[in-house]
């Protein structure tokens, strides 16, 4: 099967410009995942869809980040606008319902601000 | 609060010795633990789940609630198992998400 398929690999914007981040889970997964991987850490959770509804964003700084699902496939994940703090590694990953199988992670985009 | 702790940042081994990654965590409820491993350039990939009491690649890891742990093991390294490994923890039922620990770096010596 293919995997999870994320775009840009990697970006670098200047502080204060807004940057959006393409996601496609695999196919037949209804729950997607965005999270946010600074460098030495490992990744946190930014939001939760179960198709195209948000279960949960409680760790989502919503007043500079956006996240949508629509259609229930494809996400797209948006900073307006971006702090230094933000440079980081943002993985999207996907579910079957059943969570035991895990998640299946993209390769990540790599954003750096300056 | 849920939580995740893996205290080495660093393990460093030679090839042939045993190995053992910490994993603790912290969660009221009944933990559903996993070990995610990242090799160089590729993405991060689960490599075995509590509940399946499986051995991956030689791995094993056992939940123990009183000591509330998940250490990941293995009793011969690999050069090929110098990697990134996460401990992680599930939590909040059907839908739950993933709590990661800070991971280690594994680095196995010729």
């Amino acid at each position: 099967e293919a995997g999870v398929a994320q775009s840009p690999r990697y970006k670098i914007i200047e502080k204060r410009q807004s940057v959006a981040f393409w996601c496609n889970p695999i196919s037949g997964h209804a729950t997607l995942y965005w999270y946010q991987q600074i460098l030495g850490q490992g990744p946190k959770l930014l939001i939760q869809f179960q198709n195209n509804g948000v279960v949960d964003d409680s760790q989502l700084p919503k007043d500079r980040f956006s996240a949508e699902r629509l259609k229930g496939v494809d996400s797209t994940l948006k900073i307006q606008p971006a702090k230094l703090e933000d440079s980081a590694v943002y993985l999207c990953a996907s579910s079957q319902p059943d969570r035991y199988y895990g998640y299946t992670f993209g390769s990540g985009t790599r954003l750096t601000v300056v | 609060a849920q939580r995740v702790t893996q205290p080495e940042k660093l393990l460093s081994v030679f090839k042939g010795a045993p190995v053992e990654l910490k994993c603790n965590y912290s969660y009221s409820g009944s933990p559903e633990l996993f070990w995610y491993v990242q090799y160089s350039r590729q993405r991060l990939q689960l490599l075995l789940r509590h509940i399946s009491r499986e051995s991956i690649k030689g791995f094993t890891a056992d939940l123990n609630k009183g000591e509330t742990s998940f250490h990941l093991k293995k009793p011969f390294a690999q050069e090929e198992d110098s990697a990134m490994y996460y401990c992680a923890l599930s939590y909040g039922g059907s839908q739950g998400n993933l709590i990661f620990g800070k991971g280690t770096k594994l680095s196995v010596k010729p």
